[in-house]
């Protein structure tokens, strides 16, 4: 299957300052990005949509001035934490939709485990 | 809108064991659905999937599910457990565009 890279894999940061996550689509171009985060023990909650060359699209609850992203080419989507805090702390997974596939599935990233102090 | 559920929170089988997880969906066509396995903070490891035509799904690691409509049911099964299946397992639904709903995940013991 097509591969997608995440990276960090972990982070830590000080409260107040932003972190940025990148998610690559490495042997396919990927019009579309997913951006999940997952609390402990729990299930994976879907943050947003990222379109190449336009806007992400945010579901509902999910602050898009304190989660940014940018889908500035078609293999790499960009998440960016800003004034982080504790509580942002988390687990957060992309994924990507191979558009050129024979099926709509997407291809999941291994996950960055952030942890604000 | 689209939602699963995945009625057991936790089971704990014995090594050799068969294995059912059950995974029940609503959606308003016709689903895409999906099992996921994920180790202790890693990310998500695709199991099988179902798109359409034959509905017993073989994947991989001896995983099976089997897509039941007139159940909404989508359940995984395996017919013996080793214990490195030991994990979290996830069903999702999934929108042609790719986009997943996810079910509160199941987490799975393997006793020896």
């Amino acid at each position: 299957g097509a591969v997608v890279s995440q990276h960090p894999s972990r982070v830590i940061c000080k409260s107040g300052t932003s972190v940025k996550i990148e998610c690559r689509s490495l042997d396919f171009q990927a019009t579309t990005m997913f951006w999940y985060r997952q609390f402990p023990k729990k299930s994976l909650m879907l943050m947003a949509t990222s379109n190449e060359g336009s806007k992400a699209t945010y579901e509902q609850g999910v602050e898009k001035d304190k989660f940014l992203i940018n889908h500035a080419s078609l293999t790499l989507s960009t998440l960016t934490v800003t004034s982080a805090h504790p509580e942002d702390s988390s687990f957060y997974i992309c994924s990507a939709r191979d558009p050129q596939g024979m099926n709509t599935e997407a291809f999941f990233g291994q996950g960055t485990r952030l942890t604000v102090v | 809108a689209q939602s699963v559920t995945q009625p057991d929170i936790h089971i704990t089988v014995s090594e050799g064991a068969s294995l059912e997880l059950r995974c029940n969906y609503s959606y308003g066509a016709t689903p895409y659905l999906f099992w996921y396995v994920q180790s202790p903070g890693q990310g998500l490891q695709l199991l099988l999937k179902y798109f359409s035509g034959d509905t017993l799904v073989q994947g991989i690691k001896g995983f099976e599910a089997e897509f039941k409509r007139s159940q909404s049911s989508f359940n995984l099964r395996k017919p013996s457990v080793h214990w490195s299946d030991a994990a979290e397992y996830f069903c999702a639904v999934g929108a042609r565009a790719g986009k997943s709903t996810f079910g509160d995940g199941t987490t799975l013991t393997v006793k020896p």
